[in-house]
């Protein structure tokens, strides 16, 4: 979506290897999230931002942290890649209650 | 535990029908809703929304129906068309209950699969 890049698309590890993903904006929203999306799942939060170093967990946060040190970057890290985190990430970015805009999602697979 | 529901999987329509996406939610601070739609490989997009003082929002093709005492909301779309073959996610979030620290977390379903066949 225009104003929010996710990197890489598509990427493929080994179990146990860190694993950073990016999401960048252009829009200067405050809000920033990490989802992902599993089959009978839906979309589940990973963690937000709220705003320059400010991060909490949402409900799936285990394995995951996170950084913002930009308000246009939010870093997703993997600290130790596993199988069970073979997922779809969406980024998403809101500034205020009414509603997200989406990333394109990347695709990760742990091998 | 999941908070907003879908319980219908998948939905197959026929072109220029009416179709009914369902959701049901269990938080009754939830006031503010919304419907995102999914094309594989795209993230999801929004739709409609609509806020708890509302029972109906209409958008063209697409309305929300919310019905508080049930904890349910639908969204209807007529008539269909093959474009809106998709997954449908409705979602739900506390505003009045936030705070400026929360992030205004949308609690998402798992989506429903629409298929509209020609």
């Amino acid at each position: 979506d225009a104003g929010i890049t996710q990197s890489p698309r598509h990427k493929v590890t080994e179990t146990g290897t860190p694993v950073t993903l990016r999401c960048h904006q252009t829009e200067n929203h405050r809000y920033m999230y990490w989802y992902r999306q599993d089959p009978g799942h839906g979309l589940r939060l990973i963690h937000y931002s709220y705003g320059v170093k400010d991060t909490d967990k949402g409900e799936v946060s285990d394995g995951y942290s996170v950084s913002r040190s930009k308000t246009e970057d939010f870093l997703l890290t993997l600290e130790s890649a596993t199988s069970s985190q073979t997922s779809v990430y969406f980024c998403a970015i809101s500034e205020n209650t009414y509603g997200y805009t989406f990333g394109s999602g990347t695709r990760l697979t742990v091998v | 535990d999941q908070q907003v529901k879908q319980n219908s999987p998948s939905l197959s329509v026929q072109e220029g029908r009416i179709s009914i996406l369902n959701c049901d939610y269990t938080n009754s601070m939830f006031d503010y809703f919304l419907w995102y739609k999914k094309y594989p490989a795209e993230g999801p997009t929004f739709l409609i929304s609509i806020s708890s003082i509302k029972d109906k929002n209409e958008d063209g093709r697409f309305t929300v129906f919310l019905n508080k005492s049930a904890k349910h909301l639908s969204l209807h779309i007529v008539p269909s068309q093959p474009g809106d073959s998709a997954v449908y996610f409705c979602a739900a979030s506390a505003r009045s209950s936030a705070n400026s620290n929360s992030g205004y977390a949308l609690n998402f379903g798992k989506g429903t699969s629409l298929l509209v066949t020609p």
